[in-house]
């Protein structure tokens, strides 16, 4: 079983619409970052959480940690959105800032 | 502000051969961190260097190496190259500090032929 679980793994969206996207880990964690990547590889870092929640324009994100869970939202949703958003946390054992990563959930906006 | 920038772009390698792969780090950052992502893998943590030094390695064999030069600045090299060293290799860069969120470049695209 993978350490951070995503879901779902595809999701195709009418623009305007609503979206969450799921991230559940299994490891202890000192924070969990939310990425996006566009084809073509570049990554953006959204959010980086480590309690509670996040706005920028109109995404949000949110945690708990006690649940060992994080939700990524979307609100209106437009095609330019059409992206993998990725979880990654960076565990809190060890002395290491290494990221691990959820496998991604491809989002498709379509107009 | 410069974001964190590799090069080059794209690598097209033979089985066999070695490939070297360069990532600059935001100004300011001291800790560059390397990423492995092949095709239908998800992303990999491959290494992490901070302050010349590296700091972590990932579950890669050894011909996969590195190094931080006093500007900040890594190389990631891999040696004896696999057809299954095909990937897109991100560099990300962050502050020293663990808590501070980590910002990607573009990548490198190696393909091995």
């Amino acid at each position: 079983k993978n350490e951070v679980e995503q879901s779902p793994q595809n999701l195709t969206a009418q623009e305007g619409e609503f979206i969450t996207i799921n991230c559940s880990y299994s490891v202890g964690i000192s924070a969990l970052h939310w990425l996006q990547q566009h084809p073509g590889g570049g990554i953006v870092s959204l959010f980086m959480l480590s309690s509670g929640k996040k706005k920028h324009g109109r995404l949000i994100a949110t945690i708990n940690i006690q649940e060992k869970h994080s939700s990524l939202h979307i609100t209106a949703s437009h095609p330019r959105d059409s992206a993998v958003y990725i979880c990654a946390v960076r565990p809190l054992r060890g002395a290491t800032n290494k990221l691990i990563f959820g496998t991604g959930t491809l989002l498709a906006v379509q107009p | 502000e410069a974001g964190v920038t590799q090069s080059p772009t794209h690598l097209i390698k033979t089985r066999g051969q070695q490939a070297t792969l360069r990532c600059s780090p935001i100004s300011g950052h001291t800790s560059v961190y390397w990423y492995q992502q092949a095709l239908g893998l998800g992303l990999q943590f491959l290494l992490w260097y901070d302050e010349g030094e590296e700091r972590n390695r990932g579950n890669f064999p050894p011909r996969f190496s590195g190094r931080q030069f006093p500007n900040y600045s890594s190389e990631l090299n891999v040696n004896a190259l696999e057809l299954e060293d095909s990937a897109l290799y991100l560099c990300a860069s962050s502050l020293s500090d663990r808590y501070q969120p980590q910002h990607f470049g573009d990548g490198t695209r190696l393909s091995i032929l």
